[in-house]
């Protein structure tokens, strides 16, 4: 079955370190990717999006995500982070025969330390 | 609407009684999903909804819950018999599906379901 895994399920960084988050799926065929943040309170929203193209993709507040389709993995990054990043984080990828069903990863919570 | 709303925003109820539970999707998203988030886990897909049909609906996790679309736009998800572990964040997304592209979720800030 297909499945998204997180491997980092609790991450603590100090402000301006750099932040990357893992993210491998299980499934082989054509994929959507996706990673959503949820902040403090706050509901899931989503950071940035893959569908085809340049595997280097730009989201918002300076987050990034590459997909590499030999590894299977579509992992986040951010050069500097800052305390406001504090939020748990949601990768997810959408079989895209399957329609618009997403399989989310169990999530990574971000502790950023000013 | 401007985003995905959903009610009621907390509920708590008896272990045994029935709830429902509404969401109003983004005007012009033809697809509406349910999760559920417990806590310190991820988001365990329920059903999901392209215009009024549901095809796929694999993640009910008994014959308990059902849920169901009207005219493309509103959907319930109902609970019968309320167990205490169906305890849980319950979210309603909507998005735009064009093709084989998915164009991401727009979630509601969900419902938080206490069975007492």
């Amino acid at each position: 079955a297909q499945s998204v895994s997180q491997h980092n399920h609790h991450v603590i960084l100090s402000e301006a370190a750099s932040l990357e988050l893992g993210c491998n799926y299980s499934y082989g065929g054509t994929v959507n990717l996706f990673w959503y943040v949820q902040y403090p309170g706050q509901h899931l929203q989503l950071l940035l999006k893959y569908f085809s193209g340049d595997p280097l993709v730009k989201g918002i507040k300076g987050f990034e995500a590459e997909f590499i389709k030999s590894k299977f993995s579509f992992n986040l990054r951010k050069p500097s982070v800052q305390w406001s990043d504090t939020a748990e984080y949601f990768c997810a990828v959408n079989d895209e025969k399957k329609g618009g069903k997403l399989i989310f990863g169990q999530g990574t919570e971000l502790s950023v330390k000013p | 609407g401007a985003g995905v709303s959903q009610s009621p925003s907390n509920k708590v109820t008896e272990k045994g009684k029935d709830v429902e539970l509404r969401c109003d999707p983004i005007s012009g998203h033809t697809a509406l999903y349910w999760y559920r988030q417990s806590l310190g886990q991820g988001l365990e897909f329920l059903i999901y909804f392209q215009g009024n049909s549901a095809p796929d609906k694999s993640g009910l996790p008994s014959d308990r819950f059902s849920a169901e679309r009207t005219g493309g736009s509103v959907s319930t998800l109902t609970i019968q018999r309320t167990q205490q572990e169906d305890s849980a964040v319950y979210l309603c997304a909507s998005s735009l599906l064009r093709g084989r592209d998915n164009y991401g979720y727009t979630f509601g800030s969900g419902t938080r379901l206490t069975v007492v």
